[in-house]
């Protein structure tokens, strides 16, 4: 079974929209992290933010915002004012603390922003 | 700090050749892991190690062999290339899955002809 699923395959918005990426996961452990990378045209894997699982608050840097919902188990990502430079794949990830040795990745969610 | 490194960043390979992707961290990092990534199917998990001396396998380990002689080397050994391994593979760090996010390498493209 997918432990993190991103539903959405392909985004396309226009410049200045908003959008959300969604992030389900799937854990039976109390204490876990869950994360999210960026991937843009170049290739390499940048990491944008953490969450334990303890922590549920929100949380905002910038233009970006992640909302963090335990009771639904989900971890969405919402870019506000989309620019070009925010085209990429993003990723959605989960470790567990307790019971196992792995990190698990969604599929990712390609994103195009258009001009 | 160098972070995560990966050598080579470009391989051609010929189908049944064998080759080591290298892969090096200098954070002290216990946690090191192989992945690969093909279209729309994200990152897989190849093989991963908790320390120096302990490896397994991760979701798609056939054909890929690794070893960790030192906590800071991580190589990945083709034994025998196949099209099927034509890929783009990350090696990445971490302290832990319980200890927070992991660090990518830039990534080593191959193309097995």
């Amino acid at each position: 079974a997918q432990k993190v699923t991103q539903a959405q395959t392909e985004i396309s918005v226009v410049e200045k929209e908003d959008v959300t990426l969604d992030c389900v996961y799937e854990t039976r452990d109390t204490t876990y992290y869950l994360f999210w990378y960026k991937q843009p045209p170049s290739g390499e894997l940048v990491f944008l933010i953490r969450r334990n699982s303890f922590d549920e608050q929100n949380e905002i840097s910038g233009r970006y915002s992640w909302n963090f919902q335990k009771s639904t188990s989900s971890f969405n990502f919402t870019i506000t004012a989309s620019q070009v430079v925010d085209s990429a794949v993003y990723f959605c990830a989960l470790s567990e603390a307790q019971s196992g040795n792995q990190f698990y990745f969604g599929t990712g969610t390609s994103l195009t922003v258009i001009p | 700090n160098a972070g995560v490194t990966q050598t080579p960043k470009f391989q051609v390979l010929k189908t049944g050749q064998s080759m080591t992707l290298q892969c090096a961290q200098d954070m002290n990092h216990e946690y090191m892991s192989w992945y690969r990534q093909d279209p729309g199917m994200g990152l897989r998990l190849i093989h991963y190690s908790v320390g120096a001396g302990i490896t397994d396998q991760g979701e798609v380990p056939n054909g890929y062999n690794v070893s960790r002689s030192t906590t800071e080397d991580f190589p990945l050994r083709l034994l025998s290339a196949a099209p099927s391994q034509t890929s783009v593979y990350f090696c990445a760090s971490s302290y832990g899955p319980g200890f927070g996010e992991q660090y990518f390498g830039p990534g080593t493209r191959l193309t097995v002809t």
